[in-house]
């Protein structure tokens, strides 16, 4: 099963808008990540948070999470239609078997002009 | 911008076929991944490698073979194309998070290869 999962699986908001997506994991992590991906390309990191960190920006967006909850939230305030696209969180879980990211299914955003 | 590239970007073969999806990356990161996804849907990790001559099968079962004879260098193949094999396939590649990093910094992602199986 999914490490993270995305809520909710789609979001459709006016241009100026904000668009707040959350995810949720199931074990401890050392770090979450969210990325973002617009249709039919690649991922772009956004932004990583570590597991001692409870918030983080980085322009108009900003990151939070509860690792007590095992859930962390992205939010992108003022939105424009570029940002229409996917947007994963990903997890990289302690003592996982091997080195790697675990992506939840994925958010898409539709922002409207 | 990222320094890793994929190719074919789109590949269309019959059923049976050889292929090979190349990826290529020039920032000297010791990790390499391939995810599979399907249209809209959740990436799955189907081969990982921590460097020269290390390969590793991911948390998808694919039919699918890697190599890493260089450090900048991760092909796929498919010895034989199946319709079933028809998706999106993205090479990243991944460097430490800091000093002595056991934990993962990001992903670069190459733009992926679409591969329609017909």
């Amino acid at each position: 099963s999914q490490q993270g999962e995305e809520d909710p699986q789609a979001l459709s908001i006016q241009e100026g808008e904000n668009a707040t997506m959350n995810c949720s994991y199931k074990t401890s992590i050392n770090n979450l990540q969210w990325y973002r991906q617009n249709s039919g390309r690649g991922l772009v990191h956004l932004i990583l948070i570590r597991s001692n960190e409870r918030e983080k920006h980085s322009g108009r967006l900003r990151v939070t999470l509860d690792t007590s909850k095992k859930s962390s939230s992205l939010l992108i305030t003022a939105s424009r239609a570029a940002d229409t696209a996917s947007y994963f969180c990903a997890t990289d879980p302690i003592k996982a078997a091997g080195n790697k990211l675990t992506f939840g299914g994925g958010t898409r955003v539709l922002v409207k002009p | 911008e990222a320094d890793i590239y994929q190719t074919p970007r789109y590949l269309v073969i019959g059923t049976g076929k050889k292929i090979t999806l190349e990826c290529s990356q020039t920032m000297g990161h010791d990790k390499m991944y391939w995810y599979q996804q399907d249209p809209g849907m959740e990436l799955h990790l189907i081969h990982y490698s921590y460097g020269v001559n290390s390969t590793e099968k991911g948390d998808l079962s694919s039919e699918s073979t890697v190599s890493r004879i260089r450090t900048e260098h991760f092909p796929l193949t498919l010895e034989s194309a199946r319709p079933s094999h028809t998706s999106q396939y993205l090479c990243a590649s991944s460097g430490p998070l800091g000093t002595g990093a056991f934990y993962l910094g990001e992903l670069f992602f190459g733009e992926g290869s679409r591969l329609t199986v017909l």
